[in-house]
């Protein structure tokens, strides 16, 4: 059973480069997310999909885009990449109720040089 | 909106010490509560978690009892081994219709032999 899977697990990466991670699931959940993490700011939500067919903006979604066509993918596309991006990047999943454990990836380690 | 505050760190302790983490959360209704912790180099995974007023979540000799009366859910361990040493995230997780998971900044947990 994979779980969650995150792809690339790091990234050196030129200003100005459109990147996108990947992420997969095989657990059939409803809910995915996309965190980044940043030393003394924790956990940071930038996009969120409640279901296939629908996002959400989290607390930093400003440079980011995602899409959520079917269940298992999730994708988080940085258009024009700044050094501001620079961190790691955490995708989660969860079945979909409010109470349920929420799955996490190995990160995405991005340098943006 | 919702927020989870926890306590700063570092925090540093001899194997066999007592732990507590404090987290107090603010949120509408009746969110469910969470302890993650994440390992060096790897993703988050669920700790341990309680989904209504007074629920003890406990694993792994950790407990934390959610106190809606404080809107606290402390982290506490007896006797703390090395290999616990690690990032502690308290979450909370709305029941609003998004089902966002909100973190708080995470506290470092050094136990030393």
């Amino acid at each position: 059973i994979a779980g969650i899977t995150q792809a690339p697990t790091s990234q050196i990466l030129a200003a100005g480069r459109r990147m996108t991670l990947r992420c997969t699931q095989d657990m059939r959940h409803n809910a995915m997310y996309w965190y980044r993490q940043d030393l003394g700011l924790g956990l940071r939500l930038i996009h969120y999909s409640n279901t296939a067919g629908t996002t959400g903006k989290g607390e930093v979604p400003d440079g980011y885009s995602v899409s959520r066509a079917n269940t298992d993918d999730f994708p988080l596309t940085l258009a024009s990449a700044v050094p501001s991006q620079t961190s790691v990047y955490f995708c989660a999943s969860r079945k979909d109720s409010s109470n349920t454990e929420a799955f996490f990836g190995q990160g995405t380690r991005l340098t943006v040089v | 909106g919702d927020s989870v505050t926890q306590m700063e760190g570092p925090v540093t302790l001899s194997e066999e010490a007592f732990l507590t983490i404090n987290c107090t959360y603010t949120a509408t209704g009746y969110p469910s509560l969470f302890w993650y912790v994440q390992y060096p180099g790897e993703g988050l995974q669920l700790l341990l978690k309680a989904t209504k007023a007074d629920d003890k979540g406990s694993n792994k000799g950790f407990e934390a009892t959610y106190r809606k009366e404080t809107t606290s859910f402390h982290l506490e361990k007896g006797s703390v081994q090395v290999s616990d040493s690690a990032v502690y995230f308290c979450a909370l997780s709305d029941q609003g219709g998004s089902e966002k998971l909100v973190f708080g900044k995470g506290t470092k947990l050094t136990v030393n032999p």
